[in-house]
């Protein structure tokens, strides 16, 4: 069965650091890869997906991810945050099959200090 | 640009009432969610639908059904409301096409609380 870990519940990090949020992936086939945002009080907005075009996917926001095979992660960077990005991300992978169902990780609540 | 629109923002229900809680979807999408999401637990798939009148159980659909009459509109139902369905409930729709690759778009959400 296909499944999404994120690590870490809550990250913090300084504005202009850094921003690394790890997301791994349990899945028998090449899967579907999405990371998602959440900002206080909305739905959900994709950042970023994979679907096998290449391995480091560029999204909205400055954001990109990498696809490793071999350690079957695939985190969400950022070089420098700024106090927009505090929000909740979710990391996603894609069923297989015509339904497109997607099983989403427990989400990691990115807090950005000025 | 693809909308989800959700009927109500905020909703506060008393333990036993009928919910009904609307999704439209304005892009002729085939597929159709809906989850809930809790603090620590990420979001949860209650049920979807991949075509009119079409549903199939989620991970969670205890408590739960789901009306597919239309195309575009998709309705998850609480038939007697208790606290613990208290959350955030999300509808989302993908297309089959390609192109898309299968992204799902999301509602704004309703925030259920039940007293």
């Amino acid at each position: 069965a296909q499944s999404v870990t994120q690590l870490g519940s809550h990250v913090s990090v300084s504005e202009g650091a850094l921003v690394l949020l790890r997301c791994n992936y349990s899945s028998s086939v090449p899967p579907y890869l999405f990371w998602y945002v959440q900002y206080p009080n909305q739905g959900l907005q994709l950042l970023l997906k994979y679907t096998s075009a290449a391995t480091l996917v560029k999204g909205i926001n400055g954001f990109e991810a990498e696809f490793k095979k071999s350690e079957t992660s695939f985190h969400l960077t950022k070089p420098s945050a700024h106090m927009r990005d505090a929000a909740e991300y979710f990391c996603a992978v894609r069923y297989g099959g015509a339904t497109n169902k997607l099983i989403f990780g427990t989400g990691t609540l990115l807090a950005v200090q000025p | 640009d693809v909308k989800v629109t959700q009927s109500s923002r905020y909703l506060v229900k008393r333990t036993g009432e009928k919910v009904f809680l609307e999704c439209v979807q304005d892009m002729d999408h085939e597929n159709m969610f809906w989850y809930r999401q809790d603090p620590g637990l990420g979001l949860r798939l209650i049920y979807f639908s991949y075509d009119v009148k079409m549903k199939e159980k989620g991970d969670i659909p205890e408590g739960y059904s789901v009306s597919r009459e239309k195309k575009e509109r998709f309705s998850l139902i609480l038939e007697s409301a208790s606290t613990n369905q208290t959350s955030m409930y999300l509808c989302a729709s993908s297309s089959l096409t390609s192109r898309e690759n299968n992204e799902q778009f999301f509602g704004p959400g309703t925030r259920l609380t039940v007293l």
